[in-house]
């Protein structure tokens, strides 16, 4: 299994909502990561988690809030967005930071 | 710090012609160089990666890439394009194998038939 998984793949949410994303992978990486990804520009580094723990943060607003459940999960949770947090929101994941980052297909963000 | 240019944010060529996609980067040490294609509606796969072995990287859908450090170029390269090469291409920087990844701007890849 090479792939990375993101749920949902479309998400309309309002600025007072509480969403979460989702990310899986069954490869074994040790590295997990998101991106925000505004059309026509390139992916933007948000967070870094490294062995479960977080190792980067992009200076990101707390209405954003990583967890790490475990190895093979990544969530992004979303409270009070706005509407400029519109984006692709990509994650990916590496066998540990080293290595080449596979990317899932991105969850679409759209905050009214 | 590290950084990336691609000349051409967007490039059109015909069915089977050559294609050329510019990156150039900027880079204080040996840099860890990438380029990645993005597919409408997708996320991005990696294309080549250059880590300072072989100097012409070949990926994957025949696509290459030649690392010239007295450039600070690391051009992309495919004798023959297809209809399915039309995309979104990024080439990206590292400094070492731990740090962050910057990608350039990126470049839409028309291909007409």
């Amino acid at each position: 299994d090479t792939e990375v998984t993101q749920t949902p793949k479309h998400l309309v949410m309002g600025m007072t909502n509480k969403k979460s994303l989702k990310c899986e992978q069954h490869m074994g990486h040790r590295a997990m990561y998101w991106y925000k990804q505004k059309a026509k520009k390139p992916p933007e580094l948000m967070f870094v988690y490294s062995y479960e723990k977080l190792s980067i943060n992009e200076s990101v607003p707390s209405r954003f809030s990583p967890e790490c459940p475990n190895s093979s999960l990544l969530n992004l949770h979303l409270h009070a967005l706005q509407p400029e947090d519109s984006a692709l929101y990509l994650c990916a994941s590496s066998q540990d930071r080293a290595d080449t980052q596979y990317f899932g297909p991105g969850t679409r963000l759209t905050v009214l | 710090a590290q950084s990336v240019t691609q000349l051409g944010s967007h490039v059109s060529v015909s069915e089977g012609a050559l294609v050329l996609l510019r990156c150039n980067y900027s880079s204080s040490v040996p840099p860890y160089l990438f380029w990645y294609v993005q597919y409408p509606n997708q996320g991005l796969q990696l294309l080549l990666k250059y880590t300072s072995a072989a100097t012409l990287v070949k990926g994957i859908n025949g696509f290459e890439a030649e690392f010239k450090k007295s450039e600070t170029s690391f051009h992309l390269t495919k004798p023959s394009a297809h209809m399915s090469d039309a995309a979104e291409y990024f080439c990206a920087v590292s400094a070492t194998s731990y740090d962050k990844v910057i990608f350039g701007p990126g470049t839409s890849l028309s291909v007409i038939p």
